[in-house]
């Protein structure tokens, strides 16, 4: 089966800095990419995704980069402020399903004043 | 629309007693899942359904039941339960372009 894997485990940066979180894949049928942020005692929200047609996407502070052939993807938060400040996972489709999902073991983002 | 209703949300279990942990969702949705969620170890499928009255095992089935009788209801059931099954579990819904929607989440300790 698909096995995620994501790294690092936690990354700490100063307010306004850059944050990139990195995650493998092995399934290379693997085609949608979704990244959750899970905020202390909340439950786990999408905040981007990508398919494999695309090789990056942005949403303001945020962008996701693809690469298919060496099956990596990134998740890049540009002007990091406090409030990012979260627990970040990927994903990636598994089983040939296009809603399975396999989850990479998760990010703890600390943003520093 | 309330999405994803999860409960309870939180749980204390003796070792060896049963509960259903209950999931609906009003997005007319077709399938659904239920996820564990340990430090460290990211979300861990356990079941699945593709529809009403079709069930799957995921990563981690073990200990486990699910039933699918209607698409809006996805309840899970811990037979018996035992100190590994310590988690926060949740429950989600899937559109088509795959977009998850997750419930609140449930707090279960066993002791």
């Amino acid at each position: 089966g698909e096995n995620v894997e994501q790294h690092p485990s936690t990354l700490s940066v100063q307010e306004g800095d850059s944050a990139v979180i990195k995650c493998t894949y092995s399934d290379s049928a693997s085609n949608y990419f979704p990244w959750y942020k899970q905020e202390l005692g909340k439950r786990p929200q999408l905040i981007i995704d990508i398919r494999s047609n695309v090789g990056e996407k942005k949403d303001q502070r945020i962008a996701v980069t693809l690469n298919k052939t060496a099956k990596h993807f990134s998740l890049h938060i540009t002007e990091t402020q406090p409030e990012d400040s979260a627990v970040y996972f990927c994903a990636a489709t598994s089983g040939g399903s296009a809603r399975q999902l396999t989850f990479g073991s998760g990010t703890q983002l600390t943003v520093l004043p | 629309n309330a999405g994803v209703t999860q409960t309870p949300k939180f749980q204390v279990l003796k070792t060896g007693q049963s509960m259903t942990l209950q999931c609906a969702q009003d997005m007319n949705h077709e399938y659904m899942s239920w996820y564990r969620q340990d430090p460290g170890m990211g979300l861990r499928l356990i079941h699945y359904s593709v529809g009403a009255g079709i069930t799957d095992q995921g990563e981690v089935p073990n200990g486990y039941n699910v039933s699918r009788s209607t698409t809006e209801d996805f309840p899970l059931r811990l037979l018996s339960a035992a100190p590994s099954q310590t988690s926060v579990y949740f429950c989600a819904s899937t559109p088509a372009e795959g977009k998850i929607a997750f419930g609140s989440g449930t707090r279960l300790t066993v002791v």
